[in-house]
């Protein structure tokens, strides 16, 4: 089955500093992976997935990620944090049946 | 485009009362998603349907969940004899064709808080 692992519920960066959230999957087939934010008291936004092309995905708000397969990583970043970036991020992988599965989610802080 | 809408966006209600939840997905979007989302969790896949069919439903719905989308277009979710557990937000989503590359549009959510 299918599967994500969010390191650290927390993460706090300072303002201009790079930011780093890292996500492992697990997965029995070439997996689909995404990445959403939610703002607070909002629905889930897509900022970028990865769909067996490029490895090097960007997304939007300056986000990009990295699909590893030899580390099973799928890690989120951006190289320079700022204030609006304050929000959760979730990764997810779809399983065979269509479905997302959402990690647990990672709240990013951004400290001025 | 207006994206998917959901009301209430709030909803506080007492134990065993019923409250039913309803989803506008974007337009000709064939497939519409529930999902609950508890507090320091990630969101979990409730039910789908593929227009007007319900095609699956999670072990998480229980009995006195029911859902809804008589002509294909919006959704209905009601909760009967609600319980506290049952305090979480309620997310839809909508996609135009499904499939593992279909993008997943979701909306804000309605938040329900059982006293």
């Amino acid at each position: 089955a299918q599967s994500v692992t969010q390191l650290g519920s927390h993460v706090s960066v300072s303002e201009g500093a790079l930011v780093l959230l890292r996500c492992n999957y697990s997965s029995s087939v070439p997996p689909y992976l995404f990445w959403y934010v939610q703002y607070p008291n909002q629905g889930l936004q897509l900022l970028l997935k990865y769909t067996s092309a490029a490895t090097l995905v960007k997304g939007i708000n300056g986000f990009e990620a990295e699909f590893k397969k030899s580390e099973t990583s799928f890690h989120l970043t951006k190289p320079s944090a700022h204030m609006s970036d304050a929000a959760e991020y979730f990764c997810a992988v779809i399983s065979r049946d269509d479905k997302i599965i959402f990690g647990k989610g990672t709240r990013l802080h951004i400290l001025p | 485009d207006t994206g998917v809408s959901q009301d209430p966006r709030h909803k506080i209600t007492k134990r065993g009362q019923n409250v039913t939840f309803r989803c506008d997905p974007i337009s000709e979007h064939n497939r519409l998603y529930w999902y609950r989302q508890t507090l320091g969790q990630g969101p979990e896949f409730l039910t789908y349907f593929q227009n007007e069919a319900q095609l699956e439903k999670s072990r998480l719905l229980s009995d006195r969940f029911s859902a809804e989308r008589p002509k294909g277009s919006f959704s209905t979710l009601e909760i009967q004899r609600t319980e506290q557990g049952d305090s979480a937000m309620y997310l839809c989503a909508s996609s135009s064709a499904g499939g593992k590359t279909d993008t997943q549009y979701f909306g804000p959510g309605t938040r329900l808080t059982v006293l």
